[in-house]
Protein backbone atom coordinates (compact mmCIF):
# COMPACT_ATOMS: atom_id res chain seq x y z
CA UNK A 1 0.00 0.00 0.00
CA UNK A 2 1.45 2.96 -1.33
CA UNK A 3 2.11 6.02 1.40
CA UNK A 4 2.22 9.59 0.46
CA UNK A 5 4.20 10.49 -2.80
CA UNK A 6 5.62 13.61 -3.61
CA UNK A 7 7.41 15.01 -6.66
CA UNK A 8 9.77 16.22 -7.64
CA UNK A 9 12.19 15.55 -4.51
CA UNK A 10 14.09 18.12 -5.35
CA UNK A 11 14.41 21.55 -7.21
CA UNK A 12 16.16 25.37 -7.66
CA UNK A 13 14.12 28.17 -8.94
CA UNK A 14 15.18 31.65 -9.07
CA UNK A 15 13.42 34.43 -7.61
CA UNK A 16 10.66 35.56 -8.82
CA UNK A 17 9.73 32.64 -10.97
CA UNK A 18 6.68 30.39 -10.29
CA UNK A 19 6.87 26.76 -9.21
CA UNK A 20 4.27 23.90 -8.55
CA UNK A 21 5.06 21.18 -6.21
CA UNK A 22 2.68 17.79 -6.53
CA UNK A 23 1.30 15.04 -4.11
CA UNK A 24 -0.78 11.97 -4.17
CA UNK A 25 -2.13 10.71 -0.87
CA UNK A 26 -2.16 7.42 0.58
CA UNK A 27 -4.74 4.73 -0.42
CA UNK A 28 -8.04 5.62 1.13
CA UNK A 29 -7.13 9.42 2.28
CA UNK A 30 -9.54 12.40 0.73
CA UNK A 31 -7.69 15.38 2.61
CA UNK A 32 -4.36 16.64 1.61
CA UNK A 33 -2.61 19.17 3.66
CA UNK A 34 0.90 21.13 2.82
CA UNK A 35 3.40 22.17 5.51
CA UNK A 36 6.60 24.11 4.93
CA UNK A 37 9.60 23.34 6.97
CA UNK A 38 12.09 26.04 6.63
CA UNK A 39 15.79 24.89 8.47
CA UNK A 40 15.99 23.91 11.81
CA UNK A 41 12.37 24.96 12.11
CA UNK A 42 9.20 22.65 12.58
CA UNK A 43 6.59 22.21 10.01
CA UNK A 44 4.24 25.03 9.44
CA UNK A 45 0.71 24.73 8.26
CA UNK A 46 0.39 26.09 4.94
CA UNK A 47 -3.59 24.88 4.31
CA UNK A 48 -5.46 22.01 3.85
CA UNK A 49 -7.99 20.80 0.92
CA UNK A 50 -11.28 18.68 1.09
CA UNK A 51 -13.52 18.23 -1.88
CA UNK A 52 -11.60 19.74 -4.03
CA UNK A 53 -11.94 23.29 -1.81
CA UNK A 54 -9.76 24.82 0.37
CA UNK A 55 -10.88 23.85 3.75
CA UNK A 56 -8.48 25.73 6.48
CA UNK A 57 -5.03 28.06 5.59
CA UNK A 58 -2.43 28.77 8.03
CA UNK A 59 -1.05 32.34 8.06
CA UNK A 60 0.78 32.51 4.43
CA UNK A 61 0.48 35.15 1.79
CA UNK A 62 -1.43 34.61 -1.22
CA UNK A 63 1.15 33.65 -3.80
CA UNK A 64 0.73 30.26 -2.03
CA UNK A 65 -2.30 28.93 -3.66
CA UNK A 66 -3.20 24.89 -4.25
CA UNK A 67 -5.32 22.92 -5.88
CA UNK A 68 -6.67 19.13 -5.25
CA UNK A 69 -8.10 16.83 -8.19
CA UNK A 70 -11.22 14.75 -8.28
CA UNK A 71 -8.66 11.49 -7.76
CA UNK A 72 -7.72 13.24 -4.30
CA UNK A 73 -3.95 14.61 -5.12
CA UNK A 74 -3.39 18.08 -5.16
CA UNK A 75 -0.76 20.72 -5.99
CA UNK A 76 0.87 23.70 -4.20
CA UNK A 77 1.90 26.56 -6.46
CA UNK A 78 4.07 29.47 -5.11
CA UNK A 79 4.49 32.68 -7.48
CA UNK A 80 7.17 35.09 -7.44
CA UNK A 81 9.16 32.90 -5.51
CA UNK A 82 11.42 34.73 -2.88
CA UNK A 83 14.96 33.60 -0.99
CA UNK A 84 12.77 32.91 2.22
CA UNK A 85 10.73 30.07 0.66
CA UNK A 86 13.77 27.93 0.41
CA UNK A 87 12.38 25.07 2.14
CA UNK A 88 11.51 21.42 2.84
CA UNK A 89 7.67 21.23 1.72
CA UNK A 90 5.79 18.33 2.81
CA UNK A 91 2.58 17.11 2.34
CA UNK A 92 0.23 15.12 4.57
CA UNK A 93 -2.90 13.19 3.94
CA UNK A 94 -5.57 12.00 6.08
CA UNK A 95 -9.03 11.13 5.88
CA UNK A 96 -11.92 13.38 6.43
CA UNK A 97 -13.89 11.24 8.89
CA UNK A 98 -10.98 11.01 10.65
CA UNK A 99 -11.64 14.26 12.61
CA UNK A 100 -8.00 15.18 11.75
CA UNK A 101 -5.94 12.00 13.30
CA UNK A 102 -4.22 9.21 11.38
CA UNK A 103 -2.20 11.96 8.90
CA UNK A 104 0.76 10.27 6.41
CA UNK A 105 3.11 12.56 6.11
CA UNK A 106 5.53 12.30 2.50
CA UNK A 107 9.20 12.80 2.04
CA UNK A 108 9.02 16.01 1.14
CA UNK A 109 10.11 18.15 -1.51
CA UNK A 110 13.11 20.26 -1.31
CA UNK A 111 12.99 23.69 -2.85
CA UNK A 112 16.46 26.04 -3.02
CA UNK A 113 15.72 29.60 -4.26
CA UNK A 114 18.59 31.43 -5.63
CA UNK B 1 -4.81 29.48 20.81
CA UNK B 2 -3.17 26.17 20.94
CA UNK B 3 0.59 25.89 20.95
CA UNK B 4 3.46 23.70 21.82
CA UNK B 5 7.05 24.42 23.58
CA UNK B 6 10.01 22.05 23.15
CA UNK B 7 11.92 23.21 26.35
CA UNK B 8 15.36 21.11 24.56
CA UNK B 9 16.69 21.95 21.10
CA UNK B 10 18.94 19.38 21.56
CA UNK B 11 19.57 16.42 23.90
CA UNK B 12 22.63 13.67 23.76
CA UNK B 13 22.75 10.44 25.56
CA UNK B 14 24.68 6.99 25.41
CA UNK B 15 23.20 3.80 24.22
CA UNK B 16 21.45 1.75 26.28
CA UNK B 17 20.45 4.82 29.15
CA UNK B 18 16.90 6.25 29.87
CA UNK B 19 15.59 9.62 27.03
CA UNK B 20 13.34 12.19 28.12
CA UNK B 21 12.50 15.03 25.91
CA UNK B 22 10.32 17.58 27.36
CA UNK B 23 7.12 19.30 25.86
CA UNK B 24 4.48 22.03 27.27
CA UNK B 25 1.70 22.72 25.96
CA UNK B 26 -0.77 25.57 25.92
CA UNK B 27 -4.52 24.86 24.99
CA UNK B 28 -7.64 26.49 26.40
CA UNK B 29 -9.36 23.02 26.27
CA UNK B 30 -8.82 19.45 26.48
CA UNK B 31 -5.64 18.94 23.27
CA UNK B 32 -5.22 16.53 21.05
CA UNK B 33 -1.04 15.59 21.40
CA UNK B 34 0.96 13.75 19.08
CA UNK B 35 5.14 13.24 18.91
CA UNK B 36 6.38 13.03 15.40
CA UNK B 37 10.40 11.62 14.76
CA UNK B 38 12.01 12.66 11.44
CA UNK B 39 14.98 11.12 10.13
CA UNK B 40 17.41 12.59 7.53
CA UNK B 41 16.02 13.10 4.38
CA UNK B 42 12.67 10.46 5.62
CA UNK B 43 8.75 12.35 6.38
CA UNK B 44 7.40 12.58 9.39
CA UNK B 45 6.65 9.01 11.05
CA UNK B 46 3.90 9.46 13.94
CA UNK B 47 5.07 8.00 17.43
CA UNK B 48 2.08 8.38 19.48
CA UNK B 49 -0.82 10.88 20.02
CA UNK B 50 -3.01 11.24 23.01
CA UNK B 51 -6.67 12.20 22.52
CA UNK B 52 -8.40 12.41 26.07
CA UNK B 53 -8.29 8.38 26.60
CA UNK B 54 -5.39 6.93 29.14
CA UNK B 55 -2.70 9.79 30.26
CA UNK B 56 0.15 7.24 29.47
CA UNK B 57 0.26 6.95 26.02
CA UNK B 58 2.50 3.87 24.73
CA UNK B 59 3.81 4.21 21.09
CA UNK B 60 6.09 2.18 18.58
CA UNK B 61 9.88 1.54 19.30
CA UNK B 62 9.13 1.69 22.72
CA UNK B 63 8.35 5.07 23.14
CA UNK B 64 5.62 6.74 25.91
CA UNK B 65 4.46 9.98 26.62
CA UNK B 66 2.42 11.14 30.14
CA UNK B 67 -0.50 13.88 29.87
CA UNK B 68 -0.26 15.84 32.82
CA UNK B 69 -2.62 18.28 32.67
CA UNK B 70 -1.79 19.95 36.13
CA UNK B 71 1.64 20.87 34.72
CA UNK B 72 0.76 21.43 30.93
CA UNK B 73 2.86 18.82 29.52
CA UNK B 74 3.60 15.96 27.79
CA UNK B 75 7.01 14.56 27.87
CA UNK B 76 8.29 11.43 25.38
CA UNK B 77 10.65 9.07 27.20
CA UNK B 78 11.91 5.75 26.40
CA UNK B 79 13.82 3.79 28.86
CA UNK B 80 16.70 2.66 26.72
CA UNK B 81 17.91 4.58 24.07
CA UNK B 82 19.01 2.71 20.65
CA UNK B 83 21.22 4.26 18.02
CA UNK B 84 18.57 3.98 15.38
CA UNK B 85 17.13 6.62 18.13
CA UNK B 86 18.84 9.28 16.34
CA UNK B 87 16.87 11.65 14.59
CA UNK B 88 14.52 14.97 15.20
CA UNK B 89 12.02 15.00 17.27
CA UNK B 90 8.23 17.36 17.09
CA UNK B 91 6.09 17.63 19.88
CA UNK B 92 2.58 18.58 18.08
CA UNK B 93 -0.81 19.48 19.04
CA UNK B 94 -4.08 20.09 16.73
CA UNK B 95 -4.87 23.68 16.15
CA UNK B 96 -8.58 23.26 17.42
CA UNK B 97 -11.83 21.25 18.35
CA UNK B 98 -12.74 21.42 14.54
CA UNK B 99 -9.60 22.33 13.07
CA UNK B 100 -7.67 19.57 11.75
CA UNK B 101 -4.25 21.73 11.03
CA UNK B 102 -1.05 20.37 13.35
CA UNK B 103 1.02 23.34 15.27
CA UNK B 104 4.78 21.70 15.69
CA UNK B 105 6.96 22.77 18.29
CA UNK B 106 10.44 24.09 16.84
CA UNK B 107 11.76 20.31 17.08
CA UNK B 108 14.52 18.60 19.55
CA UNK B 109 17.37 16.87 18.19
CA UNK B 110 18.39 13.35 20.18
CA UNK B 111 21.68 12.47 19.79
CA UNK B 112 22.62 8.83 20.62
CA UNK B 113 26.29 8.23 21.25
CA UNK B 114 27.92 4.42 21.15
Amino acid sequence: DAGVTQSPTHLIKTRGQQVTLRCSPKSGHDTVSWYQQALGQGPQFIFQYYEEEERQRGNFPDRFSGHQFPNYSSELNVNALLLGDSALYLCASSLAAGAGYGYTFGSGTRLTVV
Amino acid sequence: AQSVTQLDSHVSVSEGTPVLLRCNYSSSYSPSLFWYVQHPNKGLQLLLKYTSAATLVKGINGFEAEFKKSETSFHLTKPSAHMSDAAEYFCVVRSGQAGTALIFGKGTTLSVSS
